[in-house]
């Protein structure tokens, strides 16, 4: 069974300081692996979405990198802003023998101080 | 058009209530999910429907019936739900196995039973 974990678990910051969030799997065997953002009592939001053919992919402050044969990946966010308060996770899409299942971590909450 | 949208946002129901969820997509994904989610805990697969037909049903009590019209539309029914039954209802779309663009979620229904 795939497991997903995120390390830490909480995350307080001042405003202007990378961030670094790691998310490890215990089963390399994964299609793609997606970062979400989550707001209080709100949905996911898609944040990037890494195909297992890749190692990284890039969108404005955002960057994450995935390296399957370790079994981890890692978001990051330059220069963080309060705006970038929130709850980040990570989900792995497993092989089709799970059936479209998304194995997700626990979340790493953050808070950037103003 | 590149959203899950969800109705109702907010929805409180007595044990004895009988509601439904709804949830529309027009990306022309072909898989359709109900997680749910209890604060500060990841979502929780129930449902997974594939070209509308059922594919996965995660063990969950009979109280929750899903319903899949047609390839955008997607229901959730309630009837004589438990106050523990309270979350963050969200719903999801892909592609097939979510290779090629991940997964797509609503911004979810706050279910409250009273």
């Amino acid at each position: 069974k795939q497991e997903v974990t995120q390390i830490p678990a909480a995350l307080s910051v001042p405003e202007g300081e990378n961030l670094v969030l790691n998310c490890s799997f215990t089963d390399s065997a994964i299609y793609n692996l997606q970062w979400f953002r989550q707001d209080p009592g709100k949905g996911l939001t898609s944040l990037l979405l890494i195909q297992s053919s890749q190692r990284e992919q890039t969108s404005g402050r955002l960057n994450a990198s995935l390296d399957k044969s370790s079994g981890r990946s890692t978001l990051y966010i330059a220069a963080s802003q309060p705006g970038d308060s929130a709850t980040y996770l990570c989900a792995v899409i497993v092989s089709p023998t799970d059936d479209y299942k998304l194995s997700f971590g626990a979340g790493t909450t953050v808070t950037v101080r103003a | 058009d590149t959203e899950v949208t969800q109705t109702p946002k907010h929805l409180v129901m007595g044990m004895t209530n009988k509601k439904s969820l709804k949830c529309e997509q027009h990306m022309g994904h072909r898989a359709m999910y109900w997680y749910k989610q209890k604060a500060k805990k990841p979502p929780e697969l129930m449902f997974v429907y594939s070209y509308e037909k059922l594919s996965i049903n995660e063990s969950v009590p009979s109280r929750f019936s899903p319903e899949c019209p047609n390839s955008s539309l997607l229901n959730l029914h309630l009837h004589a739900l438990q106050p523990e039954d309270s979350a963050l209802y969200l719903c999801a779309s892909s592609q097939e196995g979510g290779t090629d663009d991940g997964y797509t979620f609503g911004s979810g229904t706050r279910l409250t039973v009273v």
